[in-house]
């Protein structure tokens, strides 16, 4: 079964480092994501991106935050200077065409802020 | 602002039992509805969805049941087995007029402990 894949799965960068998050969603998917979870705390939304661009993003994508498809198969996320507070879970998704399509996760990256 | 809850943040129940986990949600305007399952150090795995012109849809060993009339959706497994421990999550797909990207609203999760 396709399945979506993330590397590396634990990343530890010090304050201030940039971090980029790698993903390989499943291949015949248009639609992808990025979510984070706080130890303890629920799934939350970043963005979502489609046809070359961010489609959707939420108010924890800040301007620190970028997303980028930068061949057909891999998917990043990319954050610029890292705070303490980024670290968490973060989950690559992906689906297929169209609405009410379910999202695909990946098994995630741990991201650790020294 | 709107959101997605659980009742009941964490449920034992017995082998061979069965589950039953709800999700109260407030966004009249959502459309769609996922459950997931998310076993330690793995991400949410799809288990079941239900789009709002349904209200009731059956998988294998699991139902999801959708009221709108009270915005409750819940999530009944059959026959619990050990490997169904692990923590639930429902996340709800607001309605848009966008075609572009969905962002999913999870709720907290609960913790689901089957026991011999």
């Amino acid at each position: 079964e396709p399945e979506v894949t993330q590397t590396p799965s634990h990343q530890v960068t010090q304050m201030g480092q940039e971090v980029i998050l790698r993903c390989v969603p499943i291949s015949n998917h248009l639609y992808f994501y990025w979510y984070r979870q706080i130890l303890g705390q629920k799934v939350e939304f970043l963005v979502s991106f489609y046809n070359n661009e961010i489609s959707e993003k939420s108010e924890i994508f800040d301007d620190q935050f970028s997303v980028e498809r930068p061949d057909g198969s891999n998917f990043t996320l990319k954050i610029r200077s890292t705070k303490l507070e980024d670290s968490a879970m973060y989950f690559c998704a992906s689906s297929g065409q169209g609405r009410n399509q379910p999202q695909h996760f990946g098994d995630g990256t741990r991201l650790s802020i020294l | 602002g709107e959101s997605v809850g659980l009742h009941l943040p964490t449920l034992s129940v017995q082998e061979g039992d069965n589950s039953i986990i709800n999700c109260a949600y407030s966004n009249s305007a959502s459309d769609y509805f996922i459950w997931y399952k998310q076993e330690s150090g793995k991400g949410p795995q799809f288990i079941i969805d239900i789009r709002s012109n349904m209200d009731k849809r059956q998988g294998q060993r699991v139902t999801v049941l959708l009221n709108k009339t009270v915005k409750h959706l819940s999530l009944q497994i059959a026959a619990t087995q050990p490997g169904d421990s692990a923590v639930y999550f429902c996340a709800e797909e607001p309605r848009s007029n966008s075609n572009s990207g969905y962002a999913l609203n999870f709720g907290k999760g609960t913790s689901l402990l089957v026991t011999p």
